[in-house]
């Protein structure tokens, strides 16, 4: 079975202060893993994902997240965030069977 | 590619009522994923089709809820009657092949059951 917690469930912060979305996952079989963005009344969007090789992977709108093994963690970073990154931000592992399994997600607040 | 479509974006209808939401996939996707989302319980997947087969419909809340995959270009989630609880917003998405391949997400519907 697999499994995704998102340690925050709601994350403040000021604009252009740098921030961490915690991710945490199990699973008894190779992952692979997904950060997803919501902005409000909207679908969701892929922001990055972990398949294989290079543990720290880039996605679009400058964020970034790193995979450890070790410690079961996909955290999410950005050095530097804005007003527009405002929204909620989901977690998510699969195996080979392309069922998602996805975190409760951490609202990302931004304050000018 | 529009991307994957919905409709309708917003419905309300009153409890005990039937609720048909409808939902297009991208072009060429083998798998389709119907999900409900509310602020008590998140994103819960209620059912997933591969190549217009049901594969697992375990998230389904109970038997008011039913999903059908006609062709590869269409598939519907019905509730009858409604509840006040069903209210959520119900998300569709699909992907490209087994495994790790992204999910794309339509917009959503968002149902209030009055």
């Amino acid at each position: 079975a697999q499994s995704v917690t998102q340690l925050d469930s709601q994350v403040p912060v000021f604009e252009e202060a740098p921030v961490e979305l915690r991710c945490n996952y199990s699973s008894s079989v190779s992952v692979y893993l997904f950060w997803y963005v919501q902005y409000p009344n909207q679908g969701l969007q892929l922001l990055l994902k972990y398949l294989s090789g290079s543990t720290l992977v880039k996605g679009i709108n400058g964020f970034e997240a790193e995979f450890n093994k070790s410690q079961t963690s996909f955290h999410l970073r950005k050095p530097s965030v804005h007003i527009s990154d405002t929204a909620e931000y989901f977690c998510a592992v699969t195996g080979n069977f392309n069922k998602f399994y996805f975190g409760s997600g951490t609202k990302l607040n931004v304050k000018p | 590619d529009a991307g994957v479509i919905q409709s309708p974006r917003h419905e309300v209808t009153e409890m005990g009522q039937e609720v048909t939401l409808r939902c297009k996939p991208i072009s060429g996707h083998d798998y389709l994923f119907w999900y409900r989302q509310t602020m008590m319980r998140g994103l819960e997947l209620l059912i997933y089709f591969n190549n217009n087969v049901p594969i697992d419909d375990s998230g389904m809340p109970e038997d008011r809820f039913s999903a059908k995959m006609p062709n590869a270009s269409f598939s519907t989630l019905k509730i009858q009657p409604s509840e006040p609880r069903d209210s959520a917003v119900y998300f569709c998405a699909s992907s490209f092949r087994v495994g790790p391949y992204e999910q794309y997400f339509g917009p959503g519907t968002r149902l209030t059951v009055t």
